[in-house]
């Protein structure tokens, strides 16, 4: 079974508005991932938060990381319409050098 | 894109024929992932590699193997494919030193009829 779970499987917003995503795990975690798909193409990495840390910043992008809940979410500011895309998130245990992807919410932003 | 292809991007073929799919990287990194992606299941692990002639199986590696005689080479094979292969295939390495970063091919679109 996926070791994270994304909320909602899907969002539409309207550009300019914030669009926030969760994430849900199972396990322990060395740090946790958000990649983005764009339709069609490989995901690319967006940002990465340790277990040791609860908020990280990168350009118009916030992850919080809850670890006694086992939760993070991905805030997106001011959002564009090339911000349509997926996101997943991703789960590192602390004794293995691979990750586990969630199942993904697809962001639409309308212009 | 890290310097990852794979090859080829597009292919269809038929029940019970093998199929290998290539991954290239250029870059000399040490760990790479074959994941597959189907609709409401996101990225699944197949298998994954930690060096030359070292490979490991993933979530879902029933019916794949996979080689790795050179760094840069990382070889997914079907050996007799199902329907139920038919899927988007991602290769992707992980960054070097203490980073956990993956970053990932293009994908290989993969039709089993």
């Amino acid at each position: 079974s996926q070791q994270g779970e994304e909320d909602p499987q899907a969002l539409s917003i309207q550009e300019g508005e914030n669009a926030t995503m969760n994430c849900s795990y199972k396990t322990s975690i060395n740090n946790l991932q958000w990649y983005r798909q764009n339709s069609g193409r490989g995901l690319v990495h967006l940002i990465l938060i340790r277990s040791n840390e609860r908020e990280k910043h990168s350009g118009r992008l916030r992850v919080t990381l809850d670890t006694s809940k086992k939760s993070s979410s991905l805030l997106i500011t001011a959002s564009r319409a090339a911000d349509t895309a997926s996101y997943f998130c991703a789960t590192a245990p602390p004794w293995e050098q691979k990750v586990t992807f969630g199942t993904g919410t697809k962001l639409q932003v309308i212009p | 894109d890290a310097g990852i292809t794979q090859s080829p991007r597009h292919k269809v073929t038929e029940t019970g024929t093998p199929v290998t799919l290539r991954c290239h990287q250029t870059e000399n990194h040490r760990y790479m992932y074959w994941y597959r992606q189907d609709p409401g299941h996101g990225l699944r692990l197949i298998h994954y590699s930690y060096g030359v002639k070292d490979t490991d199986k993933g979530e879902v590696s029933d019916g794949y193997s996979v080689s790795r005689s050179k760094t840069e080479d990382f070889l997914l094979t079907l050996e007799s494919a199902t329907s139920s292969q038919t899927s988007v295939y991602f290769c992707a390495i992980k960054g070097g030193g203490l980073t956990y970063e993956q970053y990932f091919g293009p994908g290989t679109r993969l039709t089993v009829t």
